[in-house]
Protein backbone atom coordinates (compact mmCIF):
# COMPACT_ATOMS: atom_id res chain seq x y z
CA UNK A 1 0.00 0.00 0.00
CA UNK A 2 1.35 3.99 -0.62
CA UNK A 3 1.33 5.65 2.48
CA UNK A 4 0.29 9.02 2.62
CA UNK A 5 2.07 11.33 5.47
CA UNK A 6 1.06 14.55 5.92
CA UNK A 7 3.27 17.64 7.90
CA UNK A 8 2.49 19.25 10.56
CA UNK A 9 -0.32 17.35 12.26
CA UNK A 10 -1.78 20.70 12.92
CA UNK A 11 -1.21 24.35 12.58
CA UNK A 12 -1.63 27.96 13.80
CA UNK A 13 -1.91 30.58 11.01
CA UNK A 14 -2.41 34.03 11.73
CA UNK A 15 -5.36 35.76 9.02
CA UNK A 16 -3.95 37.02 6.32
CA UNK A 17 -0.41 34.68 6.97
CA UNK A 18 0.50 31.74 4.20
CA UNK A 19 0.19 28.39 5.17
CA UNK A 20 1.45 25.15 4.01
CA UNK A 21 0.55 21.85 4.25
CA UNK A 22 2.83 18.89 3.27
CA UNK A 23 2.38 15.59 1.62
CA UNK A 24 4.83 12.62 1.17
CA UNK A 25 3.95 9.78 -0.28
CA UNK A 26 6.04 6.23 0.03
CA UNK A 27 5.99 5.96 -3.62
CA UNK A 28 6.15 8.30 -6.51
CA UNK A 29 2.66 9.46 -7.71
CA UNK A 30 3.65 10.25 -11.00
CA UNK A 31 2.47 8.29 -14.08
CA UNK A 32 5.32 8.72 -16.73
CA UNK A 33 2.78 7.83 -19.79
CA UNK A 34 0.64 10.97 -18.90
CA UNK A 35 3.18 13.02 -16.83
CA UNK A 36 0.58 13.73 -14.23
CA UNK A 37 0.68 13.59 -10.44
CA UNK A 38 -2.34 10.91 -8.86
CA UNK A 39 -2.73 13.12 -5.81
CA UNK A 40 -5.60 15.37 -4.64
CA UNK A 41 -6.02 17.55 -1.66
CA UNK A 42 -9.44 17.68 0.48
CA UNK A 43 -11.23 20.43 3.17
CA UNK A 44 -13.15 18.92 5.78
CA UNK A 45 -14.97 21.12 8.12
CA UNK A 46 -16.56 20.01 11.06
CA UNK A 47 -19.51 17.62 10.21
CA UNK A 48 -19.34 18.16 6.96
CA UNK A 49 -18.35 15.98 4.17
CA UNK A 50 -15.01 16.34 2.54
CA UNK A 51 -14.96 18.93 -0.11
CA UNK A 52 -12.37 18.75 -3.32
CA UNK A 53 -10.04 21.24 -4.13
CA UNK A 54 -6.86 20.62 -6.13
CA UNK A 55 -6.53 16.97 -7.99
CA UNK A 56 -3.64 15.94 -10.24
CA UNK A 57 -1.49 17.90 -7.56
CA UNK A 58 -2.08 21.40 -8.89
CA UNK A 59 -5.66 21.91 -10.79
CA UNK A 60 -8.17 24.22 -8.48
CA UNK A 61 -11.68 22.17 -8.84
CA UNK A 62 -14.07 24.20 -9.90
CA UNK A 63 -15.46 27.22 -7.85
CA UNK A 64 -12.21 26.85 -5.40
CA UNK A 65 -10.89 29.89 -4.12
CA UNK A 66 -7.98 31.07 -6.01
CA UNK A 67 -5.74 31.29 -2.40
CA UNK A 68 -5.68 27.69 -2.45
CA UNK A 69 -2.98 26.30 -4.61
CA UNK A 70 -1.40 23.15 -5.12
CA UNK A 71 2.55 22.14 -6.00
CA UNK A 72 5.20 19.48 -6.17
CA UNK A 73 5.36 16.22 -8.06
CA UNK A 74 6.96 12.43 -7.46
CA UNK A 75 6.64 11.71 -3.70
CA UNK A 76 6.80 15.19 -2.54
CA UNK A 77 3.37 17.73 -2.26
CA UNK A 78 2.38 21.08 -1.23
CA UNK A 79 -1.28 22.61 -0.35
CA UNK A 80 -0.70 26.47 -0.21
CA UNK A 81 -3.49 28.86 1.00
CA UNK A 82 -1.72 32.50 0.21
CA UNK A 83 -3.69 34.77 2.65
CA UNK A 84 -5.76 32.49 5.46
CA UNK A 85 -9.16 33.44 5.57
CA UNK A 86 -11.42 32.79 8.82
CA UNK A 87 -13.83 29.97 7.13
CA UNK A 88 -10.64 28.30 5.79
CA UNK A 89 -10.40 26.70 9.59
CA UNK A 90 -10.37 22.38 8.79
CA UNK A 91 -8.79 19.54 8.28
CA UNK A 92 -7.40 19.16 5.10
CA UNK A 93 -6.31 15.70 3.69
CA UNK A 94 -4.05 14.60 1.03
CA UNK A 95 -5.57 11.54 -1.31
CA UNK A 96 -3.49 9.56 -3.79
CA UNK A 97 -4.77 7.73 -6.70
CA UNK A 98 -1.92 5.87 -8.60
CA UNK A 99 -2.64 3.31 -10.46
CA UNK A 100 -2.45 0.61 -7.70
CA UNK A 101 -5.48 -0.16 -4.73
CA UNK A 102 -5.71 0.85 -1.85
CA UNK A 103 -6.63 4.86 -2.17
CA UNK A 104 -5.13 5.88 0.66
CA UNK A 105 -5.57 9.31 2.62
CA UNK A 106 -2.54 10.93 4.73
CA UNK A 107 -3.94 11.35 8.31
CA UNK A 108 -5.19 14.70 8.16
CA UNK A 109 -3.88 18.47 9.23
CA UNK A 110 -5.55 20.90 11.15
CA UNK A 111 -5.63 24.45 10.41
CA UNK A 112 -6.03 26.79 12.96
CA UNK A 113 -6.38 30.35 13.16
CA UNK A 114 -3.34 31.94 15.48
CA UNK B 1 -27.35 20.20 -8.84
CA UNK B 2 -24.99 16.85 -7.95
CA UNK B 3 -26.57 15.03 -4.81
CA UNK B 4 -25.37 12.21 -3.15
CA UNK B 5 -27.67 11.06 -0.14
CA UNK B 6 -26.79 8.17 1.74
CA UNK B 7 -29.55 6.38 4.41
CA UNK B 8 -29.47 2.91 5.83
CA UNK B 9 -26.99 3.78 8.94
CA UNK B 10 -27.81 2.94 12.82
CA UNK B 11 -26.71 0.84 15.42
CA UNK B 12 -26.38 -2.72 15.31
CA UNK B 13 -24.32 -5.48 17.25
CA UNK B 14 -20.95 -6.76 17.28
CA UNK B 15 -21.36 -9.60 14.22
CA UNK B 16 -24.84 -8.29 13.35
CA UNK B 17 -25.57 -6.91 9.48
CA UNK B 18 -26.66 -3.77 7.74
CA UNK B 19 -26.86 -2.47 4.09
CA UNK B 20 -26.83 1.26 3.07
CA UNK B 21 -27.87 2.73 0.66
CA UNK B 22 -26.53 6.09 -1.83
CA UNK B 23 -29.53 7.70 -3.74
CA UNK B 24 -27.59 10.07 -6.65
CA UNK B 25 -29.07 13.09 -8.60
CA UNK B 26 -28.23 15.75 -11.20
CA UNK B 27 -26.09 13.84 -13.04
CA UNK B 28 -25.86 10.83 -14.94
CA UNK B 29 -24.84 8.11 -12.56
CA UNK B 30 -24.11 5.18 -14.84
CA UNK B 31 -21.41 7.25 -15.90
CA UNK B 32 -18.90 7.05 -12.68
CA UNK B 33 -17.37 4.65 -11.01
CA UNK B 34 -18.83 4.93 -6.82
CA UNK B 35 -16.99 4.38 -3.90
CA UNK B 36 -17.61 3.74 -0.12
CA UNK B 37 -15.27 5.75 2.37
CA UNK B 38 -15.65 5.75 6.21
CA UNK B 39 -14.42 7.82 8.44
CA UNK B 40 -14.20 6.59 12.43
CA UNK B 41 -14.70 9.47 15.29
CA UNK B 42 -12.11 11.72 15.29
CA UNK B 43 -10.22 9.23 12.43
CA UNK B 44 -9.39 10.21 9.05
CA UNK B 45 -10.44 8.75 5.93
CA UNK B 46 -10.32 5.46 4.45
CA UNK B 47 -11.53 4.23 1.30
CA UNK B 48 -13.85 0.90 2.09
CA UNK B 49 -14.70 -0.28 -1.83
CA UNK B 50 -15.32 1.01 -5.18
CA UNK B 51 -17.81 -0.05 -8.16
CA UNK B 52 -17.52 0.35 -11.97
CA UNK B 53 -20.25 2.12 -13.94
CA UNK B 54 -21.76 -1.31 -15.01
CA UNK B 55 -21.27 -3.09 -11.51
CA UNK B 56 -18.83 -5.97 -13.14
CA UNK B 57 -16.04 -4.50 -11.41
CA UNK B 58 -15.89 -4.24 -7.63
CA UNK B 59 -13.01 -3.54 -5.44
CA UNK B 60 -12.17 -3.39 -1.69
CA UNK B 61 -9.98 -2.89 0.94
CA UNK B 62 -8.73 -5.80 2.51
CA UNK B 63 -10.39 -5.27 5.88
CA UNK B 64 -13.89 -6.10 4.79
CA UNK B 65 -13.17 -8.60 1.84
CA UNK B 66 -15.62 -11.53 2.41
CA UNK B 67 -17.54 -9.58 4.57
CA UNK B 68 -18.83 -6.02 2.35
CA UNK B 69 -20.43 -5.90 -0.93
CA UNK B 70 -20.59 -3.75 -2.78
CA UNK B 71 -23.29 -3.04 -5.71
CA UNK B 72 -25.34 -0.61 -7.61
CA UNK B 73 -28.55 -0.24 -9.67
CA UNK B 74 -28.12 2.22 -12.44
CA UNK B 75 -32.00 2.21 -13.08
CA UNK B 76 -32.37 3.53 -9.59
CA UNK B 77 -29.16 5.60 -9.57
CA UNK B 78 -28.42 3.92 -6.57
CA UNK B 79 -25.04 2.60 -4.97
CA UNK B 80 -25.57 -0.28 -1.87
CA UNK B 81 -22.80 -1.83 1.20
CA UNK B 82 -24.32 -4.79 2.08
CA UNK B 83 -21.87 -4.91 5.88
CA UNK B 84 -21.90 -8.26 7.84
CA UNK B 85 -20.08 -9.64 10.80
CA UNK B 86 -19.79 -6.27 11.87
CA UNK B 87 -16.73 -5.08 13.81
CA UNK B 88 -16.31 -2.16 16.92
CA UNK B 89 -13.76 -0.73 14.91
CA UNK B 90 -15.98 -0.13 12.09
CA UNK B 91 -18.35 2.07 14.18
CA UNK B 92 -17.77 5.57 11.71
CA UNK B 93 -19.62 7.66 9.20
CA UNK B 94 -19.99 5.92 5.59
CA UNK B 95 -19.89 8.54 2.55
CA UNK B 96 -20.44 7.33 -1.07
CA UNK B 97 -18.34 9.27 -3.71
CA UNK B 98 -18.53 9.76 -7.10
CA UNK B 99 -15.50 9.19 -9.24
CA UNK B 100 -14.83 8.86 -13.23
CA UNK B 101 -12.39 5.92 -13.29
CA UNK B 102 -10.92 3.68 -10.40
CA UNK B 103 -7.76 5.71 -10.13
CA UNK B 104 -9.53 8.92 -9.53
CA UNK B 105 -10.13 11.95 -7.85
CA UNK B 106 -13.49 12.19 -6.02
CA UNK B 107 -15.35 15.36 -6.98
CA UNK B 108 -19.26 14.93 -4.75
CA UNK B 109 -19.92 13.54 -1.28
CA UNK B 110 -22.89 12.23 0.28
CA UNK B 111 -23.38 13.72 3.38
CA UNK B 112 -22.72 10.52 5.15
CA UNK B 113 -24.60 7.72 7.61
CA UNK B 114 -23.20 7.10 10.44
CA UNK B 115 -22.91 3.50 11.75
CA UNK B 116 -22.29 2.28 15.31
CA UNK B 117 -21.77 -1.18 16.04
CA UNK B 118 -21.93 -1.86 19.92
CA UNK B 119 -23.74 -4.07 22.06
Amino acid sequence: DIVMTQSPDSLAVSLGERATINCKSSQSLLYSSNNKNYLAWYQQKPGQPPKLLIYWASTRESGVPDRFSGGGSGTDFTLTISSLQAEDVAVYYCQQYYSTLPITFGQGTRLEIK
Amino acid sequence: EVQLVESGGGLVQPGGSLRLSCVGSGFTFSDYWMTWVRQAPGKGLEWVASVYQDGSEKYYVDSVKGRFTISRDNAKNSLYLQMSSLRAEETAVYYCARGLDKYQHFDYWGQGTPVTVSS
